[in-house]
């Protein structure tokens, strides 16, 4: 069965970072692309990137570009995604999800002073 | 980058079918893909490829697309299809995802 389990909620203060994690198992790591979705509350889902699990390679959206970084992790089978100088806009549930579509289960970040 | 519009909600009566579309240029190019969501869960898969289900989801949901765009039909609605409904595909690129805006279905 494949499984994408994400990292627990984070609370972060304006300007901190956070990085998320999503461990995948039940299927070759090296073989789908990882990509990263946030969705603010009560809204839609804004693709924010991906990365190639074989090289590395990323791709990110123009509106996180700067901010962002995802990154992989092959011998632990797990993709992070990092976004930095966090905002108040930046509170969202930021799910992982594989070329095929598993998506891991979400995690909340909220940015509070 | 390409855009994806989806009708914000749209309403059935149970037990009667419905479609609910998605158009974007992207989607002359790529077939697009129909995640299920219902309130705090994450989205599932329920279509992919030209009209594929994944093991577990009701032959009653169905895809189909002309031209720029891409419909999910629910052949007979059940309560348990209430829920948001995001399209998805490529961008031209080929790698980058797009999403449409939702469309929150209601079985009355």
């Amino acid at each position: 069965e494949v499984q994408l389990l994400q990292s627990g909620a984070e609370l972060k203060k304006p300007g901190t970072t956070v990085k998320i994690s999503c461990h995948t198992s039940g299927y070759t790591f090296n073989d789908q692309y990882i990509h990263w979705v946030q969705q603010a509350p009560g809204k839609g889902l804004e693709w924010m990137g991906l990365i190639d699990p074989d090289d590395g390679e990323t791709m990110y959206a123009d509106r996180f570009q700067g901010r962002i970084s995802i990154t992989a992790d092959r011998s632990a089978e797990t993709a992070y995604m990092e976004l930095t100088r966090l905002r108040f806009e930046d509170t969202a549930v930021y799910y992982c999800a594989s070329q095929v579509g598993h998506w891991g289960q979400g995690t909340l970040v909220t940015v509070s002073s | 980058s390409s855009e994806l519009t989806q009708d914000p909600a749209v309403s059935v009566a149970l037990g009667q079918t419905v479609r609910i579309t998605c158009q974007g240029h992207s989607l002359r190019l790529y077939y697009a893909t129909w995640y299920q969501q219902k309130p705090g869960q994450a989205p599932v898969l329920v279509i992919f490829g030209k009209n594929n289900r994944p093991s577990g989801i009701p032959d009653r949901f169905s895809g189909s697309s002309s031209e720029d765009t891409a419909s999910l039909t629910i052949t007979g609605a059940q309560a348990e299809d209430e829920a948001d409904y995001h399209c998805n595909s490529r961008d031209s690129d080929g790698a980058r995802w797009v999403f449409g805006g939702g469309t929150r279905l209601t079985v009355l």
